[in-house]
């Protein structure tokens, strides 16, 4: 079983739409989450960490279900500039701090 | 905020020659840093762990030999390819740990192409 697991997609909503991904982890002793956004030929840039408690960016909702070892991430009122690649990432807590990337969902925002 | 910058952007080098790329952190101080390895439609793969001022950890499968990383100062590592082939050929970054354990920033990327 891979570390980090997500649908790769790609999802293709319409502008407006509300799209929800999802992310499970193998590492029980996993200790921070990230979503991390990465466009076509890009450098991964961070989009939010995610909490026990879940936590709202504008548009976008975390949460964290470590009982379950689940992570999701929801878009709400989706641009067109949204459309990118997002990556579920998970610190494990090993010495050095590296992390752990899923292989990414795509989204793309039609008009 | 934490800036981390890579250098050349992209390069194009012949089979056999050997490419370094730099790795800087602009603002902060890292006594660790990631480079990590994307093939085309595939997620990002870490390919070692440079330690500012002992040897770098490499992960299973990556040659430490043909990939070479030093860590000279606590805002630089490079990574040398060596001996490039056309299997090198992909999308290097690296990244830096920022806030203790929380965020890491990585580099714009460098892409190799090797003909």
């Amino acid at each position: 079983r891979k570390e980090v697991e997500q649908d790769p997609g790609p999802f293709n909503v319409p502008e407006g739409a509300t799209v929800a991904f999802n992310c499970t982890y193998s590492n029980s002793a996993s200790q921070s989450f990230f979503w991390y956004r990465q466009d076509c030929r890009k450098e991964p840039k961070l989009l939010m960490s995610v909490y026990s408690s879940g936590n709202e960016d504008g548009r976008f909702t975390a949460q964290l279900n470590r009982a379950s070892q689940y992570i999701s991430l929801l878009i709400r009122d989706s641009k067109l500039s949204d459309s990118a690649t997002y990556l579920c990432v998970v610190n494990p807590g090993r010495y050095g701090q590296n992390f752990v990337f899923g292989p990414g969902t795509r989204l793309s925002v039609l008009p | 905020g934490a800036v981390v910058s890579q250098h050349p952007s992209w390069v194009i080098c012949k089979s056999g020659t050997s490419v370094k790329i730099e790795c800087r952190s602009l603002d902060f101080q890292a006594t660790t840093m990631f480079w990590y390895r994307q093939f085309p439609k595939q997620s990002l793969m870490l390919m070692a762990t440079s330690n500012e001022g002992s040897k770098a950890t490499y992960e299973q499968g990556v040659e430490k030999d043909k990939f070479l990383i030093n860590h000279a100062s606590l805002t630089l590592s490079t990574l040398t390819v060596t001996s490039a082939h056309p299997e090198d050929s992909s999308f290097y970054i690296c990244s830096a740990p920022y806030r203790g354990i929380g965020e890491q920033y990585f580099g714009p990327g460098t892409r190799l192409t090797v003909t």
